[in-house]
């Protein structure tokens, strides 16, 4: 069965330092997503992705953060310069927007632990 | 505005009972869809159910049936005959077709089945 994938799985950084957190989505799907989970709390919306533009992000989704697709087969986020606060579980998922029983359904890796020190 | 609330934060039961976690949604789209995920302790999110708005015809699959309200405003999920495998957190989540494709989730309710 068809899965995201989320390479690393664990990712320890210094403060400061610039992260790219890598995903692999469904191959099919055209709508991308990242979304945070800081421990014990909610998931969080950060920003989705389409035809090879941001479609809508969230207030968290700040200056520091960008996605980009480099190819046809990855979608990565890059924290420029890590604070303490964006240690987080880190979801990238897709979905496919066509019609059908599938439709907005997002399908979510197993996350990215980042850790900030 | 906080859309989707779980009252409930923690649940326990013992093997085999039935269990009914509780969502509670806020939205002025008329057109949306619910969904709910399991997080295991491996962490993953995995799709359970999703239920769209113009349809409130519950259903059941399996060990898993939902009840969807749009008078309440409810989208309550059930396990029933509950196994140890289903201790996990499970999130009820919202999404609207006038802020595009972004999922709103509760804050989760954490489930566990007791042997």
């Amino acid at each position: 069965e068809p899965e995201v994938t989320q390479t690393p799985s664990h990712q320890v950084t210094q403060m400061g330092q610039e992260v790219i957190l890598r995903c692999v989505p469904i191959s099919n799907h055209l709508y991308f997503y990242w979304y945070r989970q800081i421990l014990g709390q909610k998931v969080e919306f950060l920003v989705s992705f389409y035809n090879n533009e941001i479609s809508e992000k969230s207030e968290i989704f700040d200056d520091q953060f960008s996605v980009e697709r480099p190819d046809g087969s990855n979608f990565t986020l890059k924290i420029r310069s890590t604070k303490l606060e964006d240690s987080a579980m880190y979801f990238c998922a897709s979905s496919d927007p066509s019609t059908g029983a599938a439709k907005n359904i997002q399908y979510f890796g197993a996350g990215t632990r980042l850790s900030v020190l | 505005a906080q859309k989707v609330t779980q009252a409930q934060t923690e649940i326990s039961v013992v093997e085999k009972e039935d269990v009914t976690l509780d969502c509670v949604y806020e939205t002025r789209d008329t057109t949306y869809y619910l969904f709910w995920y399991k997080q295991p302790p491996s962490g993953e999110l995995v799709f359970l159910i999703r239920r769209n708005s113009f349809d409130e015809q519950n259903e059941i699959s399996g060990r898993y049936s939902w009840n969807f309200q749009k008078s309440t405003s409810s989208f309550n999920f059930t396990i029933t005959a509950s196994q140890v495998v289903d201790s996990a957190v499970y999130f009820c989540a919202l999404s609207e077709t006038i802020t595009g494709n972004q999922f709103y989730f509760g804050t989760g309710t954490s489930l566990t089945v007791i042997p």
